[in-house]
């Protein structure tokens, strides 16, 4: 079974400064989705960034990018510019190829402090 | 695009009775949705998944006689949750799977479910 590890369970950063999130996955399968969303106060899940697999170009969204590692099985988000708006919940989730469930990390609460 | 609502987004109910909670498309077709919970600081646990016409799926654990899941139509689920306890108290959050490009699942903002 896949699993989605995310080992901080709080960052914090200053704004305007660049932050990581580090998320590690395990899985036997070769082709799979990664995405990032972010849960703030408000509780409405946002996807941030995805990245697919078989792409070794890693995804980049405006300030977001993603250091995809697949053969070390990890997945960070970085934050550049980091804003008072990105404080929030991060989950890290997994889907494979051929479902459509989501496995999620157990998330990291993102300080931003001005 | 690709919204999601639910409503209510905040129910309080007293212990025993049931209480519906439910989930729109509201700019696409989405043949199968998902329920979610999640307990407070904690991640979301797939309770189960929704299709339209069909069965829903349940994930292991979770009783399906106590919360019954309706695909009615293409933009609209419903969670119902039966003879509600006090531990029933959560977040409920419902996703709908977009039906194009890497079918990615669109989240509602969630419905906080108190039982007194």
């Amino acid at each position: 079974a896949q699993t989605v590890t995310q080992s901080q369970p709080e960052m914090s950063v200053q704004e305007a400064e660049t932050v990581t999130l580090s998320c590690t996955y395990d899985t036997s399968e070769s082709d799979y989705y990664l995405f990032w969303y972010k849960q703030p106060p408000s509780r409405q899940m946002i996807l941030v960034i995805r990245q697919e697999a078989y792409k070794q170009q890693n995804a980049t969204e405006n300030r977001f990018s993603v250091n995809f590692q697949k053969a070390a099985k990890s997945f960070s988000l970085k934050i550049s510019d980091s804003q008072l708006g990105d404080a929030a919940m991060y989950f890290c989730a997994y889907r494979s190829y051929n479902t459509d469930k989501l496995i999620f990390g157990t998330g990291t609460r993102l300080q931003v402090f001005p | 695009g690709a919204v999601v609502s639910q409503h209510p987004s905040w129910v309080i109910c007293k212990s025993g009775t049931s209480v519906k909670i439910e989930c729109r498309s509201l700019d696409f077709q989405a043949t199968t949705m998902f329920w979610y919970r999640q307990f407070p600081k904690q991640s979301l646990m797939l309770m189960a998944t929704s299709n339209e016409g069909s069965k829903a799926t349940y994930e292991q654990g979770v009783e399906k006689d106590k919360f019954l899941i309706n695909h009615a139509s293409l933009t609209l689920s419903t969670l119902t949750v039966t003879s509600a306890h006090p531990e029933d108290s959560s977040f409920y959050i419902c996703s709908a799977r977009f039906p194009s490009g890497l079918y990615e699942q669109y989240f509602g903002p969630g419905t906080r479910l108190t039982v007194t």
